[in-house]
C-alpha cells in the first residue's frame, strides 16, 4: 500500500523568505501524481501544485515550485517570497496513474506559518 | 461558478444517532469523493461515486455508506455513530479519476457526544 510521510509537522518562516516543506512517498508503481494541497482555517483544500511522475521537469505555479526525485520518492514543495497568506496546513497527497484508482492518500500534513 | 458546496458546516450528534451529509459537485463534475478528517491528521479516503455507484472504497466499516444522485450530488451516511466518529468530512469533486486533482468542499464539521 502507499504511503506519504511529512516529516516536519510545523514550520515558521519571515515573510518574503523561502521555505521548503519536505514530503516523501512509498509506492511499487512506476506511473502516479502528486500534489501540494493548502488547507487554510477556512478549511477547505485548495490545490497548489501538482506533478505527473513520468514528466522529469519539476512543476512551478508562481512562487510555488517542487523537487521531485522519482528514485528518492521524494517531493518537496518550495514557497518563495512567502506572504501571510500562505499561512495554512501543507497536505502531500499520492494519486495512482489508474482511472479506476482514483482516491488520494494524504500525508498528515505540515502546519505552516508565516510571521510578519 | 460555484464550487463544491457541503451542507451542514457544522453537526453536533449523539451518540448512536444516524447522520446525513451532504455535497454538491462543482459545475460539470461527475465523481464525488468522501474523506474523513480527523483533528490534526491528514484526509482518509472513505469512498467514491460514479455514475451513481460506488466505484472505490477505503478502509471504513459498512456503517459508512452513501449515494449519488442523478444530478451528480451526493450523501453521506453514518449509522450508530461512535465518538471517534467526530472528525471533518471533506468531499471532493472531479470529472471521472481526474489526473488534475480534486476540488474540494470546506467541509462538515461533526461532532459526537
Amino acid at each position: 500500500a502507499q504511503t506519504v510521510t511529512q516529516s516536519q509537522p510545523e514550520m515558521s518562516v519571515q515573510e518574503a523568505e523561502t521555505v521548503t516543506l519536505s514530503c516523501t512517498y512509498d509506492t511499487s508503481e512506476n506511473n502516479y501524481y502528486l500534489f501540494w494541497y493548502k488547507q487554510p482555517p477556512s478549511r477547505q483544500m485548495i490545490l497548489v501544485i501538482r506533478q505527473e511522475a513520468y514528466k522529469q521537469q519539476n512543476a512551478t505555479e508562481n512562487r510555488f515550485s517542487v523537487n521531485f526525485q522519482k528514485a528518492a520518492k521524494s517531493f518537496s514543495l518550495k514557497i518563495s517570497d512567502s506572504q501571510l497568506g500562505d499561512t495554512a496546513m501543507y497536505f502531500c497527497a499520492f494519486k495512482n496513474y489508474g482511472g479506476s484508482q482514483g482516491n488520494l492518500i494524504f500525508g498528515k500534513g505540515t502546519k505552516l506559518s508565516v510571521k510578519p | 461558478d460555484a464550487g463544491v458546496t457541503q451542507s451542514p458546516t457544522h453537526l453536533i450528534k449523539t451518540r448512536g444517532q444516524q447522520v446525513t451529509l451532504r455535497c454538491s459537485p462543482k459545475s460539470g463534475h461527475d465523481t464525488v469523493s468522501w474523506y474523513q478528517q480527523a483533528l490534526g491528521q491528514g484526509p482518509q479516503f472513505i469512498f467514491q461515486y460514479y455514475e451513481e455507484e460506488e466505484r472505490q472504497r477505503g478502509n471504513f466499516p459498512d456503517r459508512f455508506s452513501g449515494h449519488q444522485f442523478p444530478n451528480y450530488s451526493s450523501e453521506l451516511n453514518v449509522n450508530a455513530l461512535l465518538l471517534g466518529d467526530s472528525a471533518l468530512y471533506l468531499c471532493a469533486s472531479s470529472i471521472g479519476g481526474s489526473r488534475y486533482g480534486y476540488t474540494f468542499g470546506s467541509g462538515t464539521r461533526l461532532t459526537v457526544v
